[in-house]
């Protein structure tokens, strides 16, 4: 069974400081994404990587498949960006498949 | 396009009542998806669907039916509610791009069963 797990569960930060949240899973993958989700609100897709690394303004995520890690950074961060992160993976199955596996979540109260 | 309506946002059920969640998009999506998500836990899938008259169970199936008659729209019906499904419900639809997949969420619908 595929297990994603992610640290921290919680992390407080003041703005502009620099933040990381880690994302690790069991299986082997062929994708992973990262998502954001406001208090009370729906969910938003940030990022899908299947390797290296992508940028999208101060957001940063990264992902090293021979570890099965990846990271979500954000630079520079605000209040606006206090919401749970989340991490889910696409199993590689080898053939067609959209299921995807989600970790808990990282709860980011930036304050400021 | 309009991506992803669920509906209702909220609603509270009585034990045994039974309800639709609505869900539709727009963007000719082949794959769509039911989840749970309950706090302290992941997200977790109900029931999907791989293309119109195809639907699966997912990991947490019991007391809820779906159908996929069109491509567009993706019902989610319980049959006979109770307290263990209060929960906040996501439905999503996904099309595939090099390198994997891309999903579309809804704004989810918050029920609490009584």
């Amino acid at each position: 069974k595929n297990e994603v797990e992610q640290s921290p569960q919680n992390l407080t930060a003041q703005e502009g400081e620099f933040i990381t949240i880690n994302c690790s899973y069991s299986v082997g993958i062929s994708a992973l994404h990262w998502l954001q989700q406001h208090p009370g609100g729906g969910i938003v897709s940030l990022f899908m990587l299947s390797s290296g690394k992508k940028k999208h303004g101060r957001l940063i995520a990264t992902i090293n498949i021979q570890e099965k890690h990846s990271s979500l950074h954000i630079t520079a961060s605000h209040p606006r960006d206090s919401a749970v992160y989340i991490c889910a993976v696409r199993q590689n199955s080898g053939g067609s498949n959209y299921k995807l596996t989600f970790g808990k979540g990282t709860l980011l109260t930036v304050n400021p | 396009n309009a991506g992803v309506t669920q509906t209702p946002k909220f609603q509270v059920l009585k034990t045994g009542q039974s309800m639709t969640l609505q869900c539709a998009q727009d963007m000719n999506h082949e794959y769509m998806s039911w989840y749970r998500q309950d706090p302290g836990m992941g997200l977790r899938l109900i029931h999907y669907s791989v293309g119109a008259g195809i639907t699966d169970q997912g990991e947490v199936p019991n007391g809820y039916n779906v159908s996929r008659s069109t491509t567009e729209d993706f019902p989610l019906r319980l049959l006979s509610a109770a307290p263990s499904q209060t929960s906040v419900y996501f439905c999503a639809s996904s099309y595939w791009v090099l390198g994997g997949t891309e999903a579309f969420f809804g704004q989810g619908t918050r029920l609490t069963v009584v």
